[in-house]
């Protein structure tokens, strides 16, 4: 099942934070998340995993909530090439799954 | 420097014919994807190799098929079974599955 982001676009000005969620129906495991500029392929941030601890990008932290069937991916002092489309995706049948399924996507502009 | 390479960028097909997209990686890693993205959506997994000589479906894996003869190279073809071929097609890459994905440039298929 396709996990739920939110929301679907946010506009920030250069400094400002932000939050994205992505949640599903069931508890995640682990969730990847991943940023896309326009016409370009994804890039891997990070994973989170169950017991909190996360793999990746420095400047960005992420979590879950206290059921685990959501994560909120922590975007802190936004510069311009933050812009971009960020997705979230949990292993389809646990940590350590081939398979992920990515949601929709999350759309950030960062603005001067 | 390591990466996936996945040719051509843009390819033009007509009705009817059979396609074939190239995915090669030099990153020495073990499990390989086929992504399909359309506008707005997420990415939805065609097919994945954990492994030279073995590989499993994905969430839409009817009209499309998939070869992993060597470590390096995961070709996809797009049959004429594929009834909505025309998208963003996207080779991935990573060392198990604890780990982030690499991503290729992707290549954008129009059927005409």
């Amino acid at each position: 099942q396709q996990p739920v982001q939110s929301p679907q676009a946010v506009i920030l000005r250069e400094g400002e934070d932000a939050v994205i969620n992505c949640s599903s129906s069931k508890a995640l495991y682990s969730v990847h998340w991943y940023r896309q500029k326009h016409g370009e392929a994804p890039v891997f941030l990070m994973i989170l995993l169950k017991g909190g601890e996360q793999k990746g990008h420095e400047k960005i932290s992420a979590s879950f909530n206290e059921k685990k069937q959501q994560s909120s991916l922590y975007l802190t002092a936004s510069q311009l090439s933050y812009s971009g489309t960020y997705f979230c995706a949990p292993p389809d049948s646990g940590a350590g799954s081939y398979q992920l399924t990515f949601g929709k996507g999350t759309k950030l502009s960062v603005i001067p | 420097d390591g990466g996936i390479t996945q040719s051509p960028k843009y390819l033009f097909r007509k009705e009817g014919q059979n396609v074939t997209l190239s995915c090669e990686q030099n990153l020495n890693h073990d499990a390989m994807y086929w992504y399909r993205q359309d506008p707005g959506q997420g990415l939805r997994l065609i097919y994945y190799s954990q492994i030279v000589n073995d590989f499993q479906k994905g969430d839409i894996a009817e009209g499309y098929s998939v070869s992993r003869e060597k470590k390096e190279s995961f070709p996809l073809t797009v049959t004429s079974a594929q009834k909505n071929p025309t998208a963003f097609y996207l080779c991935a890459s990573s060392i198990d599955g604890w780990s982030g994905y690499t991503f290729g440039s992707g290549t954008r298929l129009t059927v005409v």
